[in-house]
């Protein structure tokens, strides 16, 4: 079956601009998790969804970030007045439930604010 | 704060060596570890889920080993190949909603 996609694969923004980066999660995975990689960094939890709902936005970093997941499915992660500190690769994950379980992830969207 | 060391930062190894690194975590609300393995232009790809203390998991050339008291796990890989260069990453898996604590990652160069 098919996987976690994502897209755009690469995004190049201007510093000001609004982006959405979309993710398509396993067909029946009712949680679904986004992640920001930085260089040479691991990946820093944003925000966690149960179905529809926002379980746990606590890693969002600030209010230009904001996340829906409206049908309990596709998720859309959005940046608003993008900054150059926004560059990283966003990843989304999709697991069956909460708790102890692989998380499968997708490919990522590399942001370029430039 | 919770925090996740992962190490080397990288490591090259010859074609058919074996190797190890280490993932270190809070030893306290543990939940469980994972391990995963990213590829350049790849999906992360789940290694293991470890719960218990002790537990060991083996997927062909590759096992991990828990220890939950002391907080650390092991990665080893035997008799390295050219497709097992990767980063390979652990997440410590804490809180109420499950989020995963990464560390940076040990970059595995196989040379051949």
């Amino acid at each position: 079956g098919a996987g976690v996609s994502q897209t755009p694969s690469n995004k190049v923004t201007e510093k000001g601009k609004y982006v959405e980066l979309r993710c398509d999660p396993i067909s029946g995975h009712t949680a679904l998790y986004w992640y920001r990689q930085s260089l040479g960094q691991g990946p820093e939890f944003l925000i966690y969804f149960q179905g529809t709902g926002a379980a746990d936005d606590s890693g969002l970093p600030n209010d230009r970030f904001f996340a829906v997941r409206p049908e309990g499915s596709v998720s859309t992660l959005k940046i608003q007045r993008t900054e150059r500190g926004d560059s990283a690769v966003y990843l989304c994950a999709s697991s069956p439930g909460q708790g102890a379980r692989e998380q499968y992830f997708g490919p990522g969207t590399r942001l370029t604010v430039t | 704060i919770l925090n996740v060391e992962q190490s080397p930062q990288s490591l090259h190894v010859q074609e058919g060596d074996s190797t190890n690194f280490t993932c270190s975590f809070p030893s306290s609300n543990f939940y469980a570890l994972h391990w995963y393995r990213w590829e350049t232009a790849k999906s992360p790809e789940a290694l293991f889920v470890m719960t218990l203390n002790g537990d060991e998991k083996k997927k062909g050339r590759i096992s991990a080993t828990l220890n939950t008291k002391e907080g650390y796990s092991y990665l080893y890989i035997k008799g390295s190949q050219p497709e097992d260069s990767a980063t390979y990453l652990c997440a410590f898996g804490a809180g109420s909603n499950y989020q995963l604590i990464w560390g940076a990652g040990t970059k595995l160069i196989i040379k051949p």
